[in-house]
This record gives structure tokens, C-alpha cells and sequence, in this order.
């Protein structure tokens, strides 16, 4: 089954530099890409995400960028802000077999914004 | 709109004991998957539902189980709880043929087995 991989497991900024969370993933065959942010307490709640006919998306502060080859995608979040400070998980979506529709998630990032 | 709803919000039960969650999915989605997260770990695949039946499991002992309702809701039992049980058990919700399409995840339960 699918295996995703995620670096580094915490993650400390200051308030404006810029943060980037790596995941790789074993299935060539996955196709969808999302990120969850989950805040202490909270349920996950999906950021951003990249279908695998696309090699980068934006928006505002966040970007994710995807390499089907290296089977790597990251998350990028530039101008960091202390509410920015969560856990952030990467994930992937199965398309065949027993793998149809199912997501597998990373183990998480914990970053912390210092201002 | 209605987002994803589980029940209770938080349980205590004693080793050995058994448990039913529940989940009611995001209007409009047909599809129901249930993750255990430990503290400090990431969601973990137990199992997912569609049209009332199991159709992906991960690796998960016959211990838990689930069910789907003709109203797309669902229940997750867990039969004689361990104390490695305790987690946190998310409920997630979509549409099954919408690939590109992610999870909506409900707040979840909060399990302790003591």
C-alpha cells in the first residue's frame, strides 16, 4: 500500500521567514495531493492541495509544488505568522485497487511561529 | 451547510469494554472513512464506507468494525478495548468518484481506556 513520508517532524521559524514541509510518497499511481492544517485540539482542515497533472499551485502566502518523478511534493508558506503555528500534514489519494479513494497521511510537521 | 458531526465528543471506557462511535457526513457526500490518531502521530487509516458496505481497510484487527447507513452515516465499533486503543478517532467524509477531492473531517472522539 501506499507510504507517505514526511520531513522535518518540527519545525521552528521566526514571525515573516519562510517554512517548507517535504513529503514523499511510494505510489506512483497516487494523483491528488492535499495538506491539512490541524490546530491543537482541533479537527484537520485542508490548506491546500495539487492534482498530479500539476506541477505547482499558489495561494496568497501558501504554495505546494509537485515532482511526479521523485514522487516528492512540499509545502511552502512564506511572510510566517505566529496563527500559522500548528501541525501540518501531507497526504495521499489512491486510485486503484484497494488503494481506490483512500488517503494516507504523513506523520506531521509541528511548526512553531516565534514572533 | 452542515459539516461533518461525530458522536460523543469524548468517552472513557474501561479495558475490555466495547464502544460505538458515530459520524454523520458532510451534506452531499457519499462516502465515510474513520482514522485513529494517537497523540503526536498522524491520522491512521482503519477503515472507509461506501453505499453501506467496507470497501478499504487498513491494518486494523477484526476487533474494530464499522457500519453505513442508507442516510450515508456511520458507526465504528471497537470490541474489547486495549488501552492502546485511547486516541483520537476522526471521522472523515466525501464523494467517492470526485478524484481530486479531499476529506472533510469531523472533530472527532476522544477515546480513553483506562
Amino acid at each position: 500500500g501506499e507510504n507517505v513520508e514526511q520531513h522535518p517532524s518540527t519545525l521552528s521559524v521566526q514571525e515573516g521567514d519562510s517554512a517548507v514541509i517535504k513529503c514523499t510518497y511510494s505510489d506512483s499511481a497516487s494523483n491528488y495531493f492535499p495538506w491539512y492544517k490541524q490546530e491543537l485540539g482541533k479537527r484537520p482542515q485542508l490548506i491546500i492541495d495539487i492534482r498530479s497533472n500539476v506541477g505547482e499551485k499558489k495561494d496568497q502566502r501558501i504554495a505546494v509544488t509537485l515532482n511526479k518523478t521523485a514522487k516528492h511534493f512540499s509545502l511552502h508558506i512564506t511572510e510566517t505568522q505566529p496563527e500559522d503555528s500548528a501541525v501540518y500534514f501531507c497526504a495521499a489519494k489512491g486510485t486503484g485497487g484497494t488503494s481506490y479513494g483512500k488517503l494516507t497521511f504523513g506523520q506531521g510537521t509541528i511548526l512553531t511561529v516565534h514572533p | 451547510d452542515a459539516g461533518v458531526t461525530q458522536s460523543p465528543t469524548h468517552l472513557i471506557k474501561t479495558r475490555g469494554q466495547q464502544v460505538t462511535l458515530r459520524c454523520s457526513p458532510k451534506s452531499g457526500h457519499d462516502t465515510v472513512s474513520w482514522y485513529q490518531q494517537a497523540l503526536g502521530q498522524g491520522p491512521q487509516f482503519i477503515f472507509q464506507y461506501y453505499e453501506e458496505e467496507e470497501r478499504q481497510r487498513g491494518n486494523f484487527p477484526d476487533r474494530f468494525s464499522g457500519h453505513q447507513f442508507p442516510n450515508y452515516s456511520s458507526e465504528l465499533n471497537v470490541n474489547a478495548l486495549l488501552l492502546g486503543d485511547s486516541a483520537l478517532y476522526l471521522c472523515a467524509s466525501s464523494l467517492r468518484d470526485r478524484v481530486f477531492y479531499g476529506y472533510t473531517f469531523g472533530s472527532g472522539t476522544r477515546l480513553t481506556v483506562v
